[in-house]
């Protein structure tokens, strides 16, 4: 089955600075790969989803890369603010039909002011 | 926007004790999940309906079945509530924002004395 990774380590970065946060697999490359935001005691809230065949996309203040030769996801933060701190979780899709997405551990983020 | 809703956000319950945790989604989706969270282990399935009366086991169904008897509404149930159930349960319902997106519930955290 697959397996997820990311960095289990806090992120501590200072405001107005970009976040990197990386999410890297095994086995098969999925159709698709999503990060989610959660917040203490909430659950997890989509963010973004990237395809297979989509090298990179964006949202506002958030990009996702998604390479698939080095099976791996980085999701950037620009100019990052204190309100992004957050855990921060890729999910792979096992199935392609979004029934068996499988978690990343997520990383937090901690944006200092 | 999509709302699942769970009923319980905290729960103290006994070493045997029978334990339901109800789930509530208002767009009509056709797909719902059980996921439980625990520091260190990321977010695992549990179960996942994709029909009124239909389930499908996750990777940790051991110890928990679940209910399906209309389509809002999916319950999950310990019969016999043990420790190591104590954890965080995030009910969510697929369809979000874009295809194969899921959308969670705010938790619930359980605690077995």
């Amino acid at each position: 089955s697959q397996k997820i990774e990311q960095n289990s380590e806090a992120l501590n970065i200072q405001e107005g600075k970009t976040a990197t946060l990386t999410c890297n697999y095994t086995n098969y490359s999925p159709a698709y790969l999503q990060w989610y935001r959660q917040d203490p005691g909430r659950g997890p809230v989509f963010l973004l989803l990237i395809r297979e065949n989509e090298k990179e996309k964006r949202k506002e203040r958030l990009k996702v890369t998604f390479d698939t030769t080095l099976k791996q996801s980085l999701f950037h933060i620009t100019a990052s603010q204190p309100a992004d701190s957050a855990t921060y979780l890729c999910a792979l899709d096992q199935d392609n039909a979004g029934n068996m997405l499988t978690f990343g551990g997520g990383t937090r983020l901690m944006v200092k002011p | 926007d999509v709302k699942v809703t769970q009923s319980s956000r905290y729960l103290v319950k006994r070493t045997g004790e029978k334990v339901f945790l109800e789930c509530v989604q208002d767009m009509d989706h056709e797909n719902m999940f059980w996921y439980r969270q625990d520091p260190g282990l990321g977010l695992r399935l549990i179960y996942f309906s994709y029909d009124v009366k239909m389930k499908e086991k996750g990777d940790i169904p051991e110890g928990y079945s679940v209910s399906r008897e209309k389509k809002e509404r999916f319950s999950l149930i310990l019969e016999s509530a043990s420790t190591n159930q104590t954890s965080m349960y995030l009910c969510a319902s697929l369809g979000g924002p874009g295809a194969n997106v899921l959308t969670f519930g705010a938790g619930s955290r359980l605690t077995v004395l």
